[in-house]
């Protein structure tokens, strides 16, 4: 079993709509959450980072973390074309060791976003 | 700014021959991480830099995967006797030291071996 486990879709959703993506992880000792978005041929980049459980928002993007079912969440509103990528959650354990910055991701969405 | 480099963009090889992937940091960030993606696996972490030592190379899939790092700075991941399963692409990512910065990740390099 994956450590951290996503669903690769694809999800196909028209322009406006709410768009839900998500991830569970097994193992307590993540603490840091990110979700990366990552267009084609390209690497991936940060889009949201949270550390407690409870939302973080930023424009129409909004983080959900519930670490008591170790459960995380992505939610665009409003989304539009340029949305359309493959989005990517991560986590890192909490600090020490020789697990530092080592991230562990899920196997990635693709989400396109049609006018 | 420039962000992270790498290079070639792609490469394809016969199998058994070496390779060289190339990675350049952001300037001054310390940490450099290379990962690798590939269908049906996603995105694995490889191998771990701080400067110029590599505390953590358990992502490394078998003993012909290698890297260094030299001047704290530019990176290179050589994989010898390439075999086909070792097709992929193989993003470098780095950040400003801590493990909880923020990892930027460069374009990747594209390998197909034959």
């Amino acid at each position: 079993q994956k450590e951290v486990e996503q669903d690769p879709g694809p999800l196909s959703v028209p322009e406006g709509a709410i768009v839900s993506l998500n991830c569970t992880y097994s193992n307590s000792a993540f603490q840091y959450f990110m979700w990366y978005r990552q267009y084609s041929r390209k690497g991936p980049e940060l889009l949201m980072y949270t550390y407690s459980s409870g939302n973080k928002e930023d424009g129409r993007f909004t983080a959900q973390v519930d670490k008591s079912s170790k459960y995380i969440s992505l939610f665009i509103r409003d989304s539009q074309p340029s949305d359309s990528a493959t989005y990517l959650c991560a986590v890192l354990p909490n600090a020490g060791g020789t697990s530092y910055g080592k991230l562990t991701f899920g196997q990635g969405t693709i989400l396109t976003v049609h006018p | 700014g420039a962000g992270v480099s790498q290079s070639p963009s792609n490469k394809v090889t016969e199998k058994g021959k070496d390779v060289e992937l190339r990675c350049d940091p952001i300037s001054g960030h310390t940490a450099l991480y290379w990962y690798r993606q590939s269908l049906g696996q996603g995105l694995e972490f490889l191998i771990y830099f701080q400067g110029n030592s590599a505390p953590d190379k358990s992502g490394l899939p078998s003993d012909r995967f290698s890297a260094e790092r030299t001047g704290g700075s530019v990176s290179t991941l050589t994989i010898q006797r390439t075999q086909q399963e070792d097709s992929a692409v193989y993003l470098c990512a780095s950040s400003q030291g801590h493990a909880r910065e923020t990892q930027y990740f460069g374009p990747g390099t594209r390998l197909l071996v034959l």
